[in-house]
């Protein structure tokens, strides 16, 4: 069946890099997304990749596909006290208009 | 250009009560969708509609009924409110590459 998968919580130092990990398990997938959520906010579109990419970059962002694995993860350059919040990696289900939700990882950054 | 909108922000109800959350768009999306977030769970589907006049259920429909009765309007109703219900709610809306969520209501069901 469909699933995606995250840890729950990630700690890092200002400054530091902060690599956020997801799996799933659909290989039908069209593009794969991460969210940012905010305390009493709703989910922000950061970026996404189309499935057939490996790699891409937006300013501190960069995201790594492997599609063998099925691994997607979120890499923050400089980590700030301001990208403190929870991360969804999601995925986009070929021919559907149908979104798949990780549970979220909630990044703390330690000044 | 407001995107999603989405009313109320909050609202405390008692058990067995109905009431319906607000959802608009200005964006011409066919599709939208209502989740629910709750603790550990991410985001579950609970109702989506792929056009005006066409609804269907997602992962966790009961207790909930939607309507689509133009493009821009999406609302979600709780028929007898339980403390299950207790989540925050979002609405969202998709282009074709794009999923585009409303800023959420905080429900209580007491």
């Amino acid at each position: 069946g469909e699933d995606v998968e995250q840890s729950l919580f990630l700690s890092v130092r200002e400054g530091d890099s902060s690599v956020i990990n997801c799996t799933y398990t659909d290989s039908s997938s069209t593009y794969l997304y991460w969210y940012k959520q905010e305390p009493g906010a709703g989910l922000q579109l950061l970026t996404y990749i189309f499935s057939n990419m490996d790699m891409k970059q937006d300013q501190r962002l960069t995201v790594l596909l492997n599609k063998k694995d099925k691994h997607l993860s979120l890499r923050i350059a400089d980590t700030q006290t301001g990208d403190s919040a929870i991360y969804f990696c999601a995925e986009s289900i070929r021919g559907t208009y149908k979104y798949i939700f990780g549970t979220g990882t909630r990044l703390k950054v330690l000044a | 250009n407001a995107g999603v909108t989405q009313t109320p922000k909050f609202q405390v109800l008692k058990t067995g009560q109905s009431m319906t959350l607000q959802c608009a768009q200005d964006m011409n999306h066919e599709y939208m969708s209502w989740y629910r977030q709750d603790p550990g769970m991410g985001l579950r589907l609970i109702h989506y509609s792929v056009g005006a006049g066409i609804t269907d259920q997602g992962e966790v429909p009961n207790g909930y009924n939607v309507s689509r009765s133009t493009t821009e309007d999406f609302p979600l109703r709780l028929l007898s409110a339980a403390p299950s219900q207790t989540s925050v709610y979002f609405c969202a809306s998709t282009s074709i590459d794009t999923q585009y969520f409303g800023p959420g209501t905080r429900l209580t069901v007491l």
